[in-house]
């Protein structure tokens, strides 16, 4: 089975609108950490938000905020008024047990398109 | 600045002939770990280390070496390329806790 499932593989939004990434995973760890990174054209990877499996509230940076389901082992990213420089892939990972593990599982990605 | 640094960026290579991807951090992370990146496949990672002369297999080791003699350095060797290794490489790494990972730019492999 997949860890990690983004089952969107692109999207197109209107600028301005708001725009949720869906993320499922799956794991029996009880101790886990979400991450949500952002891979524009040009190719560097760049963090943009967590979430720890004990954290009581969603995760905010921003206009990012992590839209976190326990029960439902979902961690959906919205973005709010998205704006035209978000066009990229957008990746969803999971780092399973306890932080002295280094494997991080990422999903296949999403590819966001904002359109003007 | 803050970085994790690779070289080279792009590299175009023959079957066989050995190469070196380096890889430099100046955060003192303990943390350093390499990924592949594929179409359709996400990340996966190569090798990773948890600190100097500590390293270990992730998901895809075969045909590839590491080395962590010093902190700040971690060495992707590929000692025989070939066409399948071609791909986007990226160096990470990251501080001990809960700490997200910072890459570097990326090195575009191509094994004719």
């Amino acid at each position: 089975a997949q860890k990690i499932t983004q089952t969107q593989p692109g999207m197109f939004v209107q600028e301005k609108e708001a725009v949720t990434l869906d993320c499922t995973y799956d794991t029996s760890d009880p101790s886990y950490g979400l991450f949500w990174y952002k891979q524009p054209s040009s190719g560097e990877m760049i963090f943009l938000i967590y979430q720890g499996s004990y954290d009581q509230q969603n995760a905010t940076e921003g206009r990012y905020s992590l839209n976190f389901q326990k029960a439902r082992k979902s961690a959906n990213l919205v973005i709010s008024a998205s704006q035209l420089g978000d066009s990229a892939m957008y990746f969803c990972a999971m780092r399973e047990g306890n932080f002295g593990n280094e494997k991080l599982t990422f999903g296949t990605g999403t590819r966001l398109t904002i359109i003007p | 600045e803050a970085q994790v640094t690779q070289n080279p960026r792009y590299l175009i290579t023959v079957t066989g002939k050995k190469l070196t991807v380096t890889c430099s951090q100046n955060m003192n992370h303990e943390y350093m770990s390499w990924y592949r990146q594929d179409p359709g496949l996400g990340l996966r990672q190569i090798y990773y280390s948890m600190n100097v002369e500590v390293t270990d297999k992730g998901d895809v080791p075969e045909g590839y070496k590491v080395s962590r003699k010093e902190k700040r350095n971690f060495p992707l060797i590929l000692e025989s390329p070939s066409p399948n290794q071609t791909s986007l490489y990226f160096c990470a790494s990251r501080r001990q806790g809960n700490s997200p990972l910072h890459f570097g730019n990326g090195t575009r492999l191509t094994v004719t």
